[in-house]
């Protein structure tokens, strides 16, 4: 089964910094690879996906970078705001196959 | 609302009784998945349906844990005498397709074993 880990755990950083989390897989089938927010006491939302067919995907504050050769995707958040403040999770997958998703990464972000 | 409904959203119960939890996704959704998540964790996947039928449920999952989706449509997860490390959020997520595996998730049942 696929084995995933993300990197850093918990991230605290100050408003207006970058963050950028890791997250490392096993399964070189994967194809496709999302990052999910989940607020405290919500549900979890996709905020941005890529697939194996592009190396980055950008979307206003947010983008993906995939290095499938290394088995890791990227999540970078800049100019980051205290309402990016939440848990975020990479969920490789993708085809047939369920996602899995990594332990979380809590991110703090300080006014 | 036309977002995944799942009910109910708190169930407090005593080891050893059994629980029924629903899930109505997405109408138009074929995917629908079942996910448990304890404090601290990810959603860890349990078991998932393409129309009504079953097509993986996880390692992980004793006997006691069974669900259905009948018709294609809403789906139940039970659990038959539960234990105290039943306690958990249960998720319920649905996608489009296959193919299309953007998730869009329920706000989940939380479960307490007393």
């Amino acid at each position: 089964g696929e084995n995933v880990e993300q990197h850093p755990s918990t991230l605290s950083v100050q408003e207006g910094d970058s963050a950028v989390i890791k997250c490392t897989y096993s399964d070189s089938a994967s194809n496709y690879f999302p990052w999910y927010k989940q607020e405290l006491g919500k549900r979890p939302q996709l905020i941005i996906d890529i697939r194996s067919n592009v190396g980055e995907k950008k979307d206003q504050r947010i983008a993906v970078t995939l290095n499938k050769t290394a088995k890791h995707f990227s999540l970078h958040i800049t100019e980051t705001q205290p309402e990016d403040s939440a848990v975020y999770f990479c969920a490789p997958g993708g085809g047939s196959e369920k996602l899995v998703f990594g332990k979380g990464t809590k991110l703090t972000v300080n006014p | 609302d036309t977002g995944v409904s799942q009910n109910p959203r708190h169930k407090i119960t005593k080891r050893g009784q059994n629980v029924t939890f629903r899930c109505d996704p997405i109408s138009e959704h074929n995917r629908l998945y079942w996910y448990r998540q304890t404090l601290g964790q990810g959603p860890e996947f349990l078991t998932y349906f393409q129309n009504e039928a079953q097509l993986e449920k996880s390692r992980l999952l004793s006997d006691r844990f069974s669900a259905e989706r009948p018709k294609g449509s809403f789906s139940t997860l039970e659990i038959q005498r539960t234990e105290q490390g039943d306690s958990a959020m249960y998720l319920c997520a649905s996608s489009l397709a296959l193919g299309d595996e953007k998730l869009f998730f329920g706000s989940g049942t939380q479960l307490s074993v007393l």
